[in-house]
This record gives C-alpha cells, sequence and structure tokens, in this order.
C-alpha cells in the first residue's frame, strides 16, 4: 500500500533554530501533501495545503513566514520552522492523497521540543 | 463551513463488549467522505474506516463499523467486541469531495479506554 515516510520522529532544539520537517511519498506521487499540528491530547489542526509546484495555502492563524512549507517536487514536500520558540513545541504531521480523492495515507509524525 | 463535533472526551469500555463513539458533522458539499482514524499513544494515525456521502449501505471494516445516518448527519464508530488493544484516542475526520485537494477536516476525539 501508499507509504508516507515522515523524518525526523522526534527534534529537540535551542530556541531561535530553524528545523527543517521532510514528508515523502514513497510509492506515488503526491500532488497534494497536508501539514497538521497536534498539541497533547487535542485534534489535528490543519496548518497548510501544499500543492506541487506552487505556494502553500496557509489555514487562518498560521505565519506563512513563521511555518516555510515547500513542495519542489511529486515525492517530497518540507515544512521548516524558522526561528523556533518553545510554543511551537508539538506534533507536526503530515499527508498526502493518492488515488481516488477519498484516500490519504500520514506520515508517522514530528515530535518537536524547543528549549 | 465544513464541521466535525465529537461530544464525547473520553469512553471506558469492558473487554469484550461493544462501543459507540459519536461523530456529528456539518456541511454544505453534498458529496464527502468520513472517516474514523485511532491514534495510539505512539502518534501514528491508522485508518480505520470510510463512508463516502453516496453510499447506500454503512461502512464494514472488521469489528468496525460506522452507523451512517445522513439525515442526522451522523456517523457514529462502532467497535464490537473490544480488545485492549482498543484503547488509543480516536478521530472522526470529514473531507469535502467536490474539489480535488481538500483536506481531512478533524474532529476533537474520543480516549477510549478498554479494561480487563
Amino acid at each position: 500500500g501508499a507509504v508516507v515516510s515522515q523524518h525526523p520522529s522526534r527534534v529537540i532544539c535551542k530556541s531561535g533554530t530553524s528545523v527543517k520537517i521532510e514528508c515523502r511519498s514513497l510509492d506515488f506521487q503526491a500532488t497534494t501533501m497536508f501539514w497538521y499540528r497536534q498539541f497533547p491530547k487535542q485534534s489535528l489542526m490543519l496548518m497548510a495545503t501544499s500543492n506541487e509546484g506552487s505556494k502553500a495555502t496557509y489555514e487562518q492563524g498560521v505565519e506563512k513566514d513563521k511555518f516555510l512549507i515547500n513542495h519542489a517536487s511529486l515525492t517530497l514536500s518540507t515544512l521548516t520552522v524558522t526561528s523556533a520558540h518553545p510554543e511551537d513545541s508539538s506534533f507536526y504531521i503530515c499527508s498526502a492523497s493518492h488515488g481516488a480523492r477519498e484516500k490519504l495515507f500520514f506520515g508517522s509524525g514530528t515530535q518537536l521540543s524547543v528549549l | 463551513a465544513q464541521k466535525i463535533t465529537q461530544t464525547q472526551p473520553g469512553m471506558f469500555v469492558q473487554e469484550k463488549e461493544a462501543v459507540t463513539l459519536d461523530c456529528t458533522y456539518d456541511t454544505s458539499d453534498p458529496s464527502y467522505g468520513l472517516f474514523w482514524y485511532k491514534q495510539p499513544s505512539s502518534g501514528e494515525m491508522i485508518f480505520l474506516i470510510y463512508q463516502g456521502s453516496y453510499d447506500q449501505q454503512n461502512a464494514t471494516e472488521g469489528r468496525y463499523s460506522l452507523n451512517f445516518q445522513k439525515a442526522r448527519k451522523s456517523a457514529n464508530l462502532v467497535i464490537s467486541a473490544s480488545q485492549l488493544g482498543d484503547s488509543a484516542m480516536y478521530f472522526c475526520a470529514m473531507k469535502e469531495l467536490g474539489q480535488a485537494g481538500t483536506a481531512l477536516i478533524f474532529g476533537k476525539g474520543t480516549t477510549l479506554s478498554v479494561s480487563s
């Protein structure tokens, strides 16, 4: 079945540094990928929709300069958290659509901890 | 705007019993898909079951069934014969299918605890 790989699974960084999270579709081409953020015991909140070859569409309240999304190829989307602060600490998870419009596959998530 | 509502923050059930997790939704798109995902403590999102808005029959996948009541806009998940490994957070989600590239929108989730 379709697989989405997300890396790293866990990252700890100092405040002020930038962190890049990768999301790859391993055996299919994903024209659209989605990035979600999840705080402990809470729901997954859509941050942005990433389309290959074009600018990402951000949800209201998500800072595009803070969360840089690049979808340069049909198999890779990256989320860069710039100048990370402790309040950015969260679980970030990507998903990609494949085949029938209802099929979505998720990465395994990245736990970001900013000290 | 689309919306998913899960009103049960937590549910408790004993092994081998059945449990129903509630989900209601709202959308103006006549074509939509309803999903249930399981999220264990590891964080991975495990797909359980899917129901399309035009599907005539309720979806079933092993021990999981979806009680789809379109007029009431509800899509409750029924887990039969609960197992200890079913303890996790469960999310109901919806995707509008009227146009390509739309995202899944999630409810707040229900934490299910299965005891022996």
